[in-house]
């Protein structure tokens, strides 16, 4: 069965401290990787989609990167509005198409 | 421009009792999809519908029903509420099923079974 593992859980950083979030997954034959943010009291907000082990996006200060395991989410010289709670989500097939397998979750908070 | 709107934002039921979560989505979207989301468990897909007139079981469809209204709305019913139904639940939508467009979700339900 097609699994996404976060870790870790929580991440507390300084502002400044640049650190990077951990997504494994075992799907066969990946169509897709999707990173998502989300806020308090918020529905996820779509961040990246990674489609190819070696790819990489960028967005401000987050970098996604994809292997053919697992990606990374690094995130350079966070600041406070940088804490959320980051998902990342794989398809899951069924019968008439594709819906996302979300991960736990990393929650991140950049102290100032 | 809305995006995915979800009514009501929050709702107390009673063991037994029965809702209706009404959600609706202006971006002409062709799939939509239900999400429960717990502490600890993530978010869990309940029912999609890849596009008008079909729906699909997700993660953890008992206890709900849903309807796919029109290519707009997308219901979900719980029949007779339980205290294990407590949860957030979205909705979202998206172009196209699954891998080939981002879903767009709408900001919740918070739902209180007592």
């Amino acid at each position: 069965e097609d699994q996404v593992t976060q870790s870790p859980e929580a991440l507390r950083l300084q502002e400044g401290e640049s650190s990077s979030l951990n997504c494994s997954y075992t799907v066969s034959g990946l169509r897709g990787l999707f990173w998502y943010r989300q806020d308090p009291g918020k529905g996820p907000e779509f961040l990246f989609t990674l489609y190819s082990a070696g790819e990489e996006k960028e967005k401000e200060r987050l970098k996604a990167t994809l292997t053919k395991k697992e990606s990374f989410l690094h995130i350079t010289a966070p600041k406070p509005e940088d804490s959320a709670t980051y998902l990342c989500a794989v398809p899951w097939n069924s019968n008439s198409g594709y819906a996302l397998n979300f991960g736990k979750g990393t929650s991140l908070l950049v102290t100032p | 421009n809305a995006g995915v709107t979800q009514t009501p934002k929050f709702q107390v039921l009673k063991t037994g009792q029965s809702m209706t979560l009404q959600c609706a989505q202006d971006m002409n979207h062709n799939s939509m999809y239900w999400y429960r989301q717990d502490p600890g468990m993530g978010l869990r897909l309940i029912y999609y519908s890849a596009s008008e007139g079909t729906t699909d079981k997700g993660e953890v469809p008992n206890g709900y029903n849903v309807s796919r209204l029109n290519k707009r709305e997308f219901s979900l019913r719980l029949e007779s509420a339980a205290p294990s139904q407590t949860s957030v639940y979205f909705c979202a939508s998206s172009e196209l099923p699954g891998s080939d467009s981002p879903l767009h979700f709408g900001n919740g339900t918070r739902l209180t079974v007592t």
